[in-house]
């Protein structure tokens, strides 16, 4: 069973058009994450939630929002998407920000036309 | 700062052979956690073993196991008999208490490609 999940799994918005991507987990965890992956690279991270406390990393553009409205539920928001945020976006859960593993949902492919 | 280093662009290994991926880290912190993930082509990240940096003994977890020498930084994944869904990329990562254990840093990644 599935327990964080991502949709759309691909996802095809217009350049400059608002575009949301939903996160979803079963697990209960405290920690949510939001990963940027361009083909080829390692994922980086674009910033993080511990419960409702949002923790945003010092170099991701002010194009990328995010809501976190309840423990399950973490939404990825990109206010005007260019041509250079085609990438995967992976969401990921932890129980706590301690030494622990990072679960990973299957990622939402976005296309910008 | 923590700094991951997978030098290793690309593998290609025979079916049932092993194969060892290399990883060093860079940091002055004492307290950090090191994972190795893989990832098929599907885009999934799929965890594989984790190790601590007060741990005594290398992780094992099935056909993987890291040889974890903490004087030289290196952590890197043994996989043995491998099989042909072992091709993937794998990335090794770290956690660590500077970032007050947010961040997973992750290496730039091996790709694996395991043939008959």
């Amino acid at each position: 069973d599935a327990m964080v999940i991502q949709n759309p799994r691909y996802q095809v918005t217009q350049f400059g058009k608002p575009v949301t991507l939903s996160c979803s987990q079963t697990l209960n965890h405290n920690v949510m994450y939001w990963y940027q992956q361009k083909s080829s690279q390692a994922p980086k991270l674009l910033f993080h939630y511990y419960d409702k406390d949002f923790n945003n990393e010092a170099d991701t553009p002010d194009n990328f929002q995010s809501r976190r409205p309840n423990t399950s539920f973490c939404f990825l928001d990109i206010r005007s998407p260019g041509l250079g945020d085609a990438a995967m976006y992976l969401c990921a859960t932890s129980r706590e920000r301690g030494p622990e593993k990072l679960f990973f949902g299957s990622g939402t492919q976005l296309s910008v036309l | 700062a923590q700094k991951i280093t997978q030098t290793q662009p690309g593998m290609f290994v025979q079916e049932k052979e092993a194969v060892t991926l290399d990883c060093t880290y860079d940091t002055s912190d004492p307290s950090y956690g090191l994972f190795w993930y893989k990832q098929p082509s599907s885009g999934e990240m799929i965890f594989l073993i984790y190790q601590g940096s007060y741990d005594q003994q290398n992780a094992t977890e099935g056909r993987y196991s890291l040889n974890f020498q903490k004087a030289r930084k290196s952590a890197n994944l043994v996989i043995s008999a491998s099989q042909l869904g072992d091709s993937a990329m794998y990335f090794c990562a770290m956690r660590g208490p500077t970032d007050s254990w947010g961040k997973l840093q992750f290496g730039a990644g091996t790709q694996v490609v395991v043939t008959p």
